[in-house]
């Protein structure tokens, strides 16, 4: 299958930081990248769809201006948590869609403290 | 109604055991369906995809019924290694395509 790694795969950072998690695809190019929060024995849960050169699209109840996304280029989409607080604490996973098909990146698991 | 539903569980099973999961969808437009492995405190990682002739790898199938709306996941002869949650997914095509997951299915293989 399809490599999609993600950066940093651990952090803990101060209540009021900003946090950035990179997620590539490494031997593919991905248009369209996905943000996807998990908290302990739940769901997955879709953030916000991010596409390559224009604007993410947020899902309901999710705060663009707390969840910053870029996606600059086919291989890099970045999640930045602004002014995180200890209830953004939480395991964040992106993935990246080949064809039709989407390969998740191992996560990173956010701890504020 | 969830577009796209999977009993919780958890399924504890012995090893060797068979056992099955079910996953229905609402949305009949939906085109393509696969399933997932996720290992506590990991990624979900893809297992299979599922198509209507069936697709079988090693000790799982998979199965679609596009009638009932339902795909189903079979693992014989279950491993220890087996206990995980297994997450199906649908992808739909609305003018663009987009993937609903299940909430996945808890599966603990007790030797």
């Amino acid at each position: 299958g399809a490599v999609v790694s993600q950066h940093p795969s651990r952090v803990i950072c101060k209540s009021g930081t900003s946090v950035k998690i990179e997620c590539r695809s490494l031997d593919f190019q991905a248009t369209t990248m996905f943000w996807y929060r998990q908290f302990p024995k739940k769901s997955l849960m879709l953030m916000a769809t991010s596409n390559e050169g224009s604007k993410a699209t947020y899902e309901q109840g999710v705060e663009k201006d707390k969840f910053l996304i870029n996606h600059a280029s086919l291989t890099l989409s970045t999640l930045t948590v602004t002014s995180a607080h200890p209830e953004d604490s939480s395991f964040y996973i992106c993935s990246a869609r080949l064809t039709v098909v989407q390969f998740f990146g191992p996560g990173t698991r956010l701890t504020v403290l | 109604r969830k577009e796209v539903e999977q009993d919780p569980g958890p399924f504890n099973v012995p090893e060797g055991a068979t056992v099955a999961f079910n996953c229905t969808y609402s949305n009949s437009a939906s085109q393509s369906f696969f399933w997932y492995r996720q290992d506590c405190r990991k990624e979900p990682k893809l297992l299979m995809s599922v198509y209507s002739s069936g697709n079988e790898d090693g000790r799982f199938t998979a199965q679609l019924n596009r009638a009932s709306q339902y795909i189903s996941l079979l693992i014989r002869d279950s491993k220890l290694s087996d206990s995980a949650t297994y997450l199906c997914a649908v992808i739909l095509n609305t003018g663009g395509f987009k993937t609903i997951f299940g909430a996945g299915t808890r599966l603990f293989v007790k030797a």
